[in-house]
């Protein structure tokens, strides 16, 4: 069975610093992955995905991800923070036969001014 | 790009009615809705997965007689929460998969709704 791994639930950062956010899956097969971001009271946008091809995937707002299929790992990153990133970000896997999404815990994201 | 809908977006009930959530895919065709359970600062929780035209097909420890799903139509899935109690004030998010998306990114074409805010006195 698929499972996803979010490590920190909390994760600060300064305006104009690295975000990182790190997220490993566990799979037996080549796994579908997605990173989306939850605003308050709000549903979910998708920020990037991977699913074949390319490792190094660039999603909206200036983030990317990259699949590390040695390391089982998916770590979001964005240059620079912007106060406008605050949110929660959630890591997802789906499986290449089925139709369900697998959510991880999620991370929240601050970023201090 | 395709657009989810949820309604209504909030929710005050009293405990013991009956509350019906209507999810709609606006410009596109939705062979499978999920729908999806969050607890504050949680993640979501997969309840059900809702086929047109068929049965909804429940994950473990999801009441079906509690949460009815209904999915008349290609662009209308509902879910009522029957007989609710506050324990069932949660954040409902529904999503929808795109029919018209073909290959390999069937999987994956999945649009969410903006939720609805659930709470039961």
């Amino acid at each position: 069975a698929q499972s996803v791994t979010q490590l920190g639930s909390h994760v600060s950062v300064s305006e104009g610093a690295l975000v990182l956010l790190r997220c490993n899956y566990s799979s037996s097969v080549p796994p579908y992955l997605f990173w989306y971001v939850q605003y308050p009271n709000q549903g979910l946008q998708l920020l990037l995905k991977y699913t074949t091809g390319a490792t190094l995937v660039k999603g909206i707002n200036g983030f990317e991800a990259e699949f590390k299929k040695s390391e089982t790992s998916f770590h979001l990153t964005k240059p620079s923070a912007h106060m406008s990133d605050a949110a929660e970000y959630f890591c997802a896997v789906i499986d290449t036969g089925g139709f369900k999404t697998i959510f991880g815990a999620g991370t929240r994201l601050f970023v201090k001014a | 790009g395709a657009v989810v809908s949820q309604h209504p977006s909030r929710v005050i009930c009293k405990s013991g009615t009956s509350v019906k959530i209507e999810c709609r895919s606006l410009d596109f065709q939705a062979t499978t809705m999920f729908w999806y359970r969050q607890f504050p600062k949680q993640s979501l929780m997969l309840m059900a997965t809702s086929n047109e035209g068929s049965k909804a097909t429940y994950e473990q420890g999801v009441e079906k007689d509690k949460f009815l799903i209904n999915h008349a139509s290609l662009t209308l899935s509902t879910l009522t929460v029957t007989s609710a109690h506050p324990e069932d004030s949660s954040f409902y998010i529904c999503s929808a998969r795109d029919f018209a998306a073909s290959g390999l990114s069937r999987a994956d074409t999945q649009y969410f709704g903006p939720g609805t805010r659930l709470t039961v006195l």
